[in-house]
């Protein structure tokens, strides 16, 4: 089945460290993002990746960094830098040639303790 | 800035009884329109959408949505609540071709008994 994995579901991390997320689609989708959620904040773009190679910030990128060197893999670094990370953080995709439908992954949940 | 509010951070309604949730959206431009639904834990999934094709649409678990340019509206109803539809409801909106996906706060609906 066509989709996409993210993982790990829940994640735990000391104060200080950088912690990477997965986020696999085998969709063969050209773009994809990741969304930061927290309560009562719907969902904030922090980075998206329109091909393999290249991306863009979104509105909250500090303390964030991404790479795409595949086309089917769009992992997201939280670094120490990040001041609040606890978070629900949810990956998706998108074919661009489509009709702006984007697919998202099941989510992070990502505690810093 | 193109935005999107959603009415009612939290609705209730009884089981059985109309289902109507409120988006108002800001764009020079007809947009392309989204609801989602998200339930506890999980990631997103897509409920309706509006490309410019009909100003009704319909979606899954019947629930539907009707796309008003003069009011800047495209609230989503259902005509009867079931239980399983308790979950958290997302309007987005990418404001013209190419754009980012923009979310509202989300309403979360509660169904009562």
């Amino acid at each position: 089945d066509g989709g996409i994995t993210q993982s790990p579901k829940y994640l735990f991390r000391k104060e200080g460290q950088n912690v990477t997320l997965s986020c696999e689609q085998n969709l063969n989708h050209d773009a994809m993002y990741w969304y930061r959620q927290d309560p009562g904040q719907g969902l904030r773009l922090i980075y998206y990746s329109q091909i393999v190679n290249d991306f863009q910030k979104g509105d909250i990128a500090e303390g964030y960094s991404v790479s795409r060197e595949k086309k089917e893999s769009f992992p997201l670094t939280v670094t120490s830098a990040q001041k609040n990370p606890t978070a629900f953080y949810l990956c998706a995709s998108l074919n661009s040639g489509g009709n702006n439908e984007q697919f998202f992954g099941p989510g992070t949940r990502l505690t810093v303790l | 800035a193109q935005s999107v509010t959603q009415l009612g951070s939290h609705v209730s309604v009884s089981e059985g009884a109309l289902v109507l949730l409120r988006c108002n959206y800001s764009s020079s431009v007809p947009p392309y329109l989204f609801w989602y639904v998200q339930y506890p834990n999980q990631g997103l999934q897509l409920l309706l959408k509006y490309t410019s094709a009909a100003t009704l649409v319909k979606g899954i678990n019947g629930f539907e949505a009707e796309f008003k340019k003069s009011e800047t509206s495209f609230h989503l109803t259902k005509p009867s609540a079931h239980m399983s539809d308790a979950a958290e409801y997302f309007c987005a909106v990418i404001p013209n071709q190419g754009g980012k996906l923009i979310f509202g706060q989300g309403t979360e609906l509660s169904v009562k008994p």
